[in-house]
């Protein structure tokens, strides 16, 4: 049972760059959420989804795709990446009610030129 | 939407001290309330929950404590070891929607030996 998973662990992008991040768990869970951490600024969420087939947008998901074409994978796409997107990023999974814990992958530092 | 402010966002205690976070929220719909850890590095971890129908829960050195009539929660350490010294995340998840998690900023807890 390896929980949620993500690659790459690093990536160094040029601007105007475009990459995919790939989250998989293999817990059996509903849901799945990309976020992502900036200093003093904790966990913002980019993207959600509440099952295979389905996404909605979070607090900051402008520059971001997603995917969920099947249930253990949560992809976030970056089209043209930017500076600012330069963060590390978190995916996280949970069962689906409001009382399940939220488990993290272990991050994907990006640090965009 | 919601909102979660979390205070202080440093705490510097000595070995042994204890050591207390605050988080308030806005919407009187959330009703679960995790705190996560996060050391240097790696990911975030749940160390303790509690439910909108509980006041207090202990696990061991830590406790947590909700008021839902003040809309505010807290954590606390006691004893306080290094190990301790990491970030700490509240969060505050609704009933309805989609349940998602509103997290604080986070509190980078410094444990002096």
């Amino acid at each position: 049972n390896a929980g949620v998973t993500q690659t790459p662990k690093f990536r160094v992008l040029k601007t105007g760059q475009s990459m995919t991040l790939l989250c998989a768990q293999d817990m059996n869970h509903e849901y799945m959420y990309w976020y992502r951490q900036d200093p003093g600024m904790g966990l913002r969420l980019i993207h959600y989804s509440v099952g295979e087939g389905t996404t909605a947008k979070g607090e900051v998901p402008d520059g971001y795709n997603v995917s969920r074409l099947k249930k253990q994978n949560f992809l976030l796409g970056l089209e043209s990446a930017a500076p600012s997107q330069t963060s590390v990023y978190f995916c996280a999974s949970r069962l689906d009610t409001v009382y399940n814990e939220q488990f993290f992958g272990p991050g994907t530092r990006l640090t965009v030129l | 939407g919601e909102n979660v402010e979390q205070h202080p966002s440093t705490l510097s205690v000595q070995e042994g001290d204890s050591a207390v976070i605050k988080c308030t929220y806005s919407d009187s719909a959330s009703n679960y309330f995790p705190w996560y850890k996060q050391e240097l590095g790696k990911r975030p971890q749940l160390i303790i929950d509690i439910r909108s129908n509980v006041g207090e829960k202990k696990d061991q050195r830590i406790a947590v404590t909700l008021n839902k009539t003040a809309k505010h929660f807290s954590l606390h350490i006691t004893e306080t070891q290094p190990e301790d010294s990491a970030v700490y995340f509240c969060a505050a998840t609704p009933s309805g929607g989609s349940y998602i998690p509103t997290f604080g900023r986070g509190t980078s807890l410094i444990v002096h030996p």
